[in-house]
């Protein structure tokens, strides 16, 4: 079965600088996405970025870009030169390819602070 | 576009009491997807369906029923509240027919069973 593991509950970076949040998948299924969802105070669910199994290039949006180490079964997401809108809690989510693409599987979420 | 819409945005309910959470989507999406997530914790899938007429279960589907008349709605029925179902609940859309498939989700219904 797959999984999704965001070992960091919550970080805190100071406005203006990177940070990288950490996400680590297992599946056997060759064919699976990747994506990054931001959940503000308000409790709706963003859609920021994804990353497919068979693109070569890491993904990029904007301010946002994941970093895919297939070997490693990683898909970090960076966000650079952060902002106070950013603070929010972010889930990384696994859909598997082929038949099976109805499911997005998530992890527990990371809580990211952005100080002044 | 309105994108996904749900209804109501709160809704406190007696133990054994019975609703129904509405969603809808403008953007003529096939699949649509009912999702659950508990405090701290990220989203289950409850059911989905793939199109009018067909839905099936997800990861977490007890104590809960869905139907699919049209294409834009996709109603979750809770039958005999239980405090257990106490959550936020949301509804997301997608197309198939993107390479990424992505999810779009609704506002959320924040549902207390005391």
């Amino acid at each position: 079965a797959q999984k999704i593991t965001q070992t960091q509950p919550g970080m805190f970076v100071q406005e203006k600088e990177a940070v990288t949040l950490d996400c680590t998948y297992d599946t056997s299924d060759p064919s699976y996405g990747l994506f990054w969802y931001k959940q503000p105070s308000s409790g709706e669910m963003i859609f920021l970025i994804y990353q497919g199994s068979y693109d070569q290039q890491n993904a990029t949006e904007g301010r946002y870009s994941l970093n895919f180490q297939k070997a490693r079964k990683s898909a970090n997401l960076v966000i650079s030169a952060s902002q106070l809108g950013d603070s929010a809690m972010y889930f990384c989510a696994m859909k598997l390819g082929g038949g099976s693409n109805y499911k997005l599987t998530f992890g527990k979420g990371t809580l990211l602070t952005v100080n002044p | 576009n309105a994108g996904v819409t749900q209804t109501p945005k709160f809704r406190i309910l007696k133990i054994g009491q019975s609703m129904t959470l509405q969603c809808t989507q403008d953007m003529n999406h096939n699949y649509m997807y009912w999702y659950r997530q508990d405090p701290g914790m990220g989203l289950k899938l409850i059911y989905y369906s793939v199109g009018a007429g067909i839905t099936d279960k997800g990861e977490v589907p007890n104590g809960y029923n869905v139907s699919r008349s049209t294409t834009e709605d996709f109603p979750l029925r809770l039958e005999l509240a239980a405090p257990s179902q106490t959550s936020v609940y949301f509804c997301a859309s997608s197309s198939p027919r993107g390479a990424t498939d992505t999810q779009y989700f609704g506002p959320g219904t924040r549902l207390t069973v005391l």
